[in-house]
């Protein structure tokens, strides 16, 4: 069955250093995601990702956040200076055209 | 705008007893799909559903059921003879539009004792 990969499983960084999170979506999928969980917390969209572009961002991706999808398979979330409340889990999803999201089984981020 | 009330933190039920967990939604779509995620204690979110705003009709899925009503605008949950194993956070969660990004409540934390 297909599914979506997220890497590395946990990450620890310093306050204020970069970290690149990597999703591999499924193959045929074109719409692909990132959401946060804080701990406890619920699940919040971060941007949307089609057609090479960023089709819908939320209020928490500032400047501070940007996606790539380098190469055609790898879809990133690069966060350029990490704050203490950056710590959560990161999900990444993708969608077909006409299927539900399916979810990587997420990095969990700790910036200390 | 869309949003997705889960007005139940935490519920805890004894094994085999069936249990409901509800879920209300508000959007100005006509258009519009709900979600129930399970998210188990190692994290990940595993789909359980998806139904369209055009399809009322009630599912069953072995033991898990599903009841969508438009004039509630409610999609409620049940777990009928629950399991242990069925301990997780229950995730409801809407997107208007096929494709569009999901809304998530904020989750019902259920403990089946065994």
């Amino acid at each position: 069955e297909p599914e979506v990969t997220q890497t590395p499983s946990h990450q620890v960084t310093q306050m204020g250093q970069e970290v690149i999170l990597r999703c591999v979506p499924i193959s045929n999928h074109l719409y692909f995601y990132w959401y946060r969980q804080i701990l406890g917390q619920k699940v919040e969209f971060l941007v949307s990702f089609y057609n090479n572009e960023i089709s819908e961002k939320s209020e928490i991706f500032d400047d501070q956040f940007s996606v790539e999808r380098p190469d055609g398979s790898n879809f990133t979330l690069k966060i350029r200076s990490t704050k203490l409340e950056d710590s959560a889990m990161y999900f990444c999803a993708s969608r077909g055209l006409d299927t539900e999201a399916f979810f990587g089984q997420g990095t969990r981020l700790t910036v200390v | 705008a869309q949003k997705v009330t889960q007005a139940q933190t935490e519920i805890s039920v004894v094994e085999k007893e069936d249990v409901t967990l509800d879920c209300v939604y508000e959007t100005r779509d006509t258009t519009y799909y709900l979600f129930w995620y399970k998210q188990p204690p190692s994290g990940e979110l595993v789909f359980l559903i998806r139904r369209n705003s055009f399809d009322e009709q009630n599912e069953i899925s072995g033991r898990y059921s599903w009841n969508f009503q438009k004039s509630t605008s409610s999609f409620n949950f049940t777990i009928t003879a629950s399991q242990v194993v069925d301990s997780a956070v229950y995730f409801c969660a809407l997107s208007e539009g096929r494709n569009e990004k999901l809304t998530f409540g904020t989750g019902t934390r259920l403990t089946i004792i065994p």
